[in-house]
């Protein structure tokens, strides 16, 4: 039984560009949680979706990122327009839907804006 | 928002004793915690939980304890061994809520 699977794992893109991260979540897992780490600091809560839903997006910056996860496929984070400010790690973690209380981390997308 | 926040950033410890990591949190609806372990480049591993109707909660070599009147909760690692060289995360929430809150972690330092 597969994890959490990010990619891509590390990411390089230049200032003005857009970042797409990916996610698939953990079979039988239809919730999803993105959270982004800055280096040397915690997890900041960005946003919580279920399928083809945005349950709460309250971590989210108000331009440029958006967050969805289909039917079908995977859940896309998008940084539009990225800045250097864009550059940490962001992990993905997804739950069952009977139990939210547990949540289970992939190992993370790298994203480096140069 | 809710804050929960750690003591001590990095902690040195000797291969073979006992490591204690702290972590305070102000949310007091809070009542569910779980300690992760971070390892370098890797995303957070879940170590141990506990709820706010416990106080104390034991795994494999680790304890976790509860403190809701100073709001303070702990990870007690006995018999620390290299491979427990990470950094920890407290994370807490309100039981039916999906959201967690993470503290900035400490980072274990096991010397051999």
């Amino acid at each position: 039984n597969a994890g959490v699977m990010q990619n891509p794992r590390h990411l390089v893109r230049r200032r003005g560009q857009e970042a797409r991260l990916r996610c698939s979540p953990m079979k039988g897992h239809s919730h999803v949680y993105w959270y982004r780490q800055l280096p040397e600091e915690g997890l900041k809560f960005m946003v919580y979706l279920q399928k083809e839903n945005i349950i709460d997006e309250s971590g989210m910056p108000k331009e440029r990122f958006s967050a969805e996860f289909p039917k079908e496929g995977p859940s896309i984070l998008r940084i539009q327009q990225v800045v250097r400010g864009d550059s940490a790690a962001y992990f993905c973690a997804s739950s069952p839907p009977s139990n939210g209380n547990t949540i289970y981390f992939g190992e993370g997308s790298w994203l480096t804006v140069v | 928002g809710e804050s929960v926040g750690l003591h001590l950033p990095t902690l040195s410890v000797q291969e073979g004793d006992n490591s204690i990591i702290n972590c305070a949190y102000s949310n007091s609806a809070s009542d569910y915690f779980i300690w992760y372990k971070q390892e370098s480049g890797k995303g957070p591993q879940f170590i141990i939980d506990i709820r706010s109707n416990m106080d104390k909660r034991q795994g494999q070599r680790v304890t976790v304890l509860l403190n809701k009147t100073v709001k303070h909760l702990s990870l007690q690692i006995a018999a620390t061994q290299p491979g427990d060289s990470a950094v920890y995360f407290c994370a807490e929430k309100q039981y039916n809520f999906n959201k967690f809150y993470f503290g900035s972690g400490t980072k274990l330092n096991v010397k051999p």
